[in-house]
């Protein structure tokens, strides 16, 4: 059966600081991945999407970068984080007409 | 892009009623329409999905309609119970990419 995994799950970072947030599937070939945030009480925001190895695009210009150096590797970074960039973060991956497996998600609180 | 509108954003029922939440679509090629229930502080999982060949799809007290001539789509919920207290996301996909866009959500509360 197919697993996601998401790491870290809450984050306390100073502004100013780097991000780097993962995420891994297992028990699957070629997902989709996807990077969404979430803000407090506030639906989902799709920030990146990746069909493929080194494959990336963005949702919406911003303060982040992702990418996918493996098959079932997402990466979400930032090199200078903003009180903006607070948030749930959640990994989610999904075959070709099929809905989201999210990953348990980061909090994120940048101070 | 494509735009999901979802209505009610909040809903609170008595335990034992039905709740109704619905959304629209505007992407006609739209073809698969799954449900979300996110619980406080927790990951959305999907509940239910229906494609567009069929109208109706049912699973124990959860249910999904589907009108594809007016492009809404609804979740009901019969029975309510206060586990079932949650934010509930639709999502509609952008026809030619396994992409989706999400309402806005709505939050149910069932009162004991």
């Amino acid at each position: 059966s197919q697993t996601i995994h998401q790491w870290p799950a809450t984050l306390v970072q100073p502004v100013g600081s780097p991000l780097s947030l993962e995420c891994t599937v297992e028990g699957t070939s070629n997902p989709n991945l996807y990077w969404y945030r979430q803000a407090a009480g506030r639906g989902l925001q799709l920030l990146f999407y990746s069909v493929g190895i080194g494959q990336i695009s963005s949702e919406v210009p911003q303060n982040l970068s992702a990418s996918r150096p493996q098959d079932r590797q997402f990466i979400l970074s930032s090199k200078k984080l903003l009180l903006s960039d607070s948030g749930f973060y959640l990994c989610a991956w999904s075959q070709v007409n099929y809905g989201y497996t999210f990953g348990s998600g980061t909090r994120l609180t940048v101070v | 892009g494509e735009n999901v509108e979802q209505h009610p954003s909040t809903l609170s029922v008595q335990e034992g009623d039905s709740a109704v939440i619905k959304c629209t679509y505007s992407d006609s090629a739209s073809n698969y329409f799954p449900w979300y229930k996110q619980e406080l502080g927790k990951r959305p999982q999907l509940i239910i999905d229906i494609r567009s060949n069929v109208g109706e799809k049912k699973d124990q007290r959860i249910a999904v309609t589907l009108n594809k001539t007016a492009k809404h789509f609804s979740l009901h919920i019969t029975e309510t119970q206060p586990e079932d207290s949650a934010v509930y996301f639709c999502a509609a996909p952008k026809y030619n990419f396994n992409k989706f866009y999400f309402g806005s959500g709505t939050k149910l509360n069932v009162k004991p």
